[in-house]
């Protein structure tokens, strides 16, 4: 079935490192590939998306290719932040149907000042 | 423009009992889905509404069940709670004509069940 597998944490980095969090995916098809981000005591938020082969999205500094033939969407960003500190998520969406995301399990990222 | 909200923000049930978690969708959304998230997990799929019509549906079993309100309101509902069933509780809306297009999600509502 489709899945999603991300580096696994947390990760502690300190201001102004660069940062990969890896991100693979399985699926059928041509799913669009999404990071979201959780603050502390808050929704996830759409961070960026691709929605098809060598797609690159990017937000906030953050950045992200949607690879086909290594089923990667690697996120990365040159200059972490403090205010970066969450927990990111890797998703792959899908439609049958419904539009159905699928999750990787997470990855916890702390900048330290 | 209003975002999702979700009602209640916790709360605390017993084996057994059931449960109702409410959600209001984003303003001009028609579609709702729900999505589980365990501690340390990433959100599953419950299920998704459109146009007060489930749609779509994750590996659950039928004791969750849910409504879409004319409004496009929508509640989720859990009969006979177990232990596992202590998660995070994430509502999304979206618009059913992007397809793959963004879910906007809620803050949740935190489930204990003791």
């Amino acid at each position: 079935g489709d899945s999603v597998t991300q580096m696994e944490g947390p990760v502690t980095l300190s201001e102004e490192a660069c940062l990969t969090i890896n991100c693979t995916y399985t699926a059928t098809g041509y799913p669009s590939l999404f990071w979201y981000v959780q603050y502390p005591g808050e929704g996830l938020q759409l961070l960026l998306k691709a929605t098809k082969a060598d797609d690159k999205g990017s937000n906030k500094g953050f950045e992200a290719t949607y690879r086909k033939e290594t089923t990667s969407f690697h996120l990365e960003k040159g200059s972490v932040q403090v205010s970066d500190s969450a927990v990111y998520f890797c998703a792959l969406s899908i439609i049958q149907g419904a539009q159905k995301l699928v999750f990787g399990q997470g990855t916890r990222l702390t900048i330290n000042p | 423009e209003t975002g999702v909200t979700q009602s209640p923000t916790h709360l605390i049930k017993t084996r057994g009992q059931q449960v109702t978690l409410r959600c209001s969708s984003q303003s001009g959304h028609n579609t709702v889905s729900w999505y589980q998230q365990a501690l340390g997990q990433g959100p599953q799929f419950i299920f998704q509404y459109y146009r007060e019509e489930e749609n779509g549906r994750g590996n659950f079993p039928p004791r969750f069940s849910g409504l879409q309100f004319p409004n496009y309101s929508s509640e989720l509902n859990v009969n006979a709670l177990e232990l596992d069933d202590s998660a995070l509780y994430l509502c999304a809306s979206s618009l059913a004509a992007k397809r793959n297009g963004e879910l906007f999600f809620g803050e949740g509502s935190r489930l204990t069940v003791l």
